[in-house]
């Protein structure tokens, strides 16, 4: 059975550092790896997706890594800001189903 | 233009009632699917529909009966709610090959059981 775990829960940092999320899995057989980020009382929204055969996605401020064979995967938002205050949630796609970690809550304070 | 849309956004009800939360997408995708996020705040599938067939159905309460009239809907009635039935209820869509399956998530409909 497929778990996912996210460290830390939470995080706090003053503007301009580098986060730095992580995520791991138990099983490596995936299709993707995809990273979310929720507000408080909304929906979720895709900030990127690696496919199972990718080691990196990069949008914009936003890195994701992929490490299977480890079953790990690492966000990290450079440069951040107030506005990336947000819970990020990673989840995997595992045998046609996507299994979320609980989420870290981040807090950029300005 | 809202990709993936739910109605409603908020539900009261009394624990016993039938209540239907309802969800479309204009994305043109094959797959939707209905997760339940609980109080803390974990994310868990609930079905998923491809093409109006049911693929995924994990072990969700017979009362929880998902229907797809079409591929753009997929709707979810909940028959005797109970008070465990309180949660965000989030309908995704996606569309594409295996590996690139990206989920879009609609804005969830938060119920709440008196």
């Amino acid at each position: 059975k497929q778990e996912v775990t996210q460290i830390p829960a939470a995080l706090s940092v003053p503007e301009g550092e580098n986060l730095v999320l992580n995520c791991s899995f138990t099983d490596s057989a995936i299709y993707n790896l995809q990273w979310f980020r929720q507000d408080p009382g909304k929906g979720l929204t895709s900030l990127l997706l690696i496919q199972s055969s990718q080691r990196e996605q990069t949008s914009g401020r936003l890195n994701a890594s992929l490490d299977k064979s480890s079953g790990r995967s690492t966000l990290y938002i450079a440069a951040s800001q107030p506005g990336d205050s947000a819970t990020y949630l990673c989840a995997v796609d595992s045998w046609g189903k996507l299994q979320f970690g609980a989420g870290t809550q981040v807090v950029v304070t300005p | 233009d809202t990709a993936v849309s739910q109605t409603p956004k908020y539900l009261v009800t009394q624990m016993g009632n039938d209540k239907s939360i309802k969800c479309e997408q204009n994305l043109g995708h094959d797959t939707m699917y209905w997760y339940k996020q609980d109080s803390k705040k974990f994310l868990k599938i609930m079905f998923s529909y491809n093409n109006k067939e049911l693929i995924i159905n994990e072990t969700v309460p017979n009362r929880f009966s998902p229907k797809s009239p079409d591929k753009a809907h997929l709707n979810l009635h909940i028959n005797s709610l109970e008070l465990g039935d309180s949660a965000v209820y989030f309908c995704a869509s996606s569309q594409g090959s295996r590996e690139t399956y990206e989920q879009y998530f609609g804005p969830g409909t938060r119920l709440t059981v008196t």
